[in-house]
């Protein structure tokens, strides 16, 4: 079945930075790519996501961007704040008779301020 | 009211007795969906409804039921709990009828086996 795997698992930036989040799927037949943050203490929250017809998404200080042939997602955060502390988690999603969603293990993120 | 709600927030179970976890929404989502979250895990489905028609993950199977008696509850039932089922249970709901869509996730229900 469909596996994502997330590199790295864990990043330390100081406020300002920019970090970049790897993701990688094994099944072609994934079409549509959510991903997620975790604050702590919260709920999982949708951030942004991509469609397997395009190469490229952003939303303020997040890009996503989409590689079809490699299988492989990045996403870059801008001007870090300590407010985007947080679980990132890659996710990769197949229609059956629903979107049927494969999640990434996380990237524990934390911003210094 | 765009939140996901479980109950019970917490849940004490003993090895060998049933566990029944419940999750609403009130977005008239036509998909909900329960993960099963460990630590430094992925959350890891373990079923959906897609309006009435349910959806097993084919290596949980026989570990979990669930019923959807109307459009806006879910539920998550064990049989029998063992160790293992220790966990965080996330509900989510999504509005699939028009293609690709965001799930919205519950707080999470955090079940603990003894």
């Amino acid at each position: 079945g469909e596996q994502v795997e997330q590199l790295p698992s864990s990043l330390i930036v100081q406020e300002g930075a920019s970090v970049l989040i790897n993701c990688s799927y094994t099944d072609s037949a994934s079409v549509y790519f959510p991903w997620y943050k975790q604050e702590p203490g919260k709920r999982l929250q949708f951030i942004i996501d991509i469609r397997s017809n395009m190469e490229r998404k952003q939303n303020q200080r997040l890009t996503l961007l989409f590689d079809k042939k490699t299988k492989h997602l990045s996403l870059h955060i801008t001007a870090t704040q300590p407010g985007d502390s947080a679980i990132y988690f890659c996710s990769a999603s197949m229609y059956t008779n629903a979107y049927k969603v494969i999640f990434g293990k996380g990237t524990h993120l934390h911003v210094l301020p | 009211d765009t939140t996901v709600k479980q109950n019970p927030r917490y849940k004490l179970a003993r090895v060998g007795k049933p566990v029944n976890l419940i999750c609403s929404q009130t977005m008239n989502h036509d998909t909900m969906y329960w993960y099963q979250k460990k630590p430094n895990q992925a959350p890891k489905l373990l079923l959906f409804y897609y309006d009435k028609i349910l959806n097993r993950e084919a290596d949980t199977f026989e570990k979990f039921q669930s019923s959807r008696p109307n459009n806006s509850f879910c539920s998550l039932y064990i049989g029998s709990a063992g160790l293992e089922y220790s966990a965080m249970y996330l509900c989510a709901s999504s509005r699939e009828r028009e293609g690709y869509a965001e799930q919205f996730f519950g707080p999470g229900t955090r079940l603990t086996v003894l």
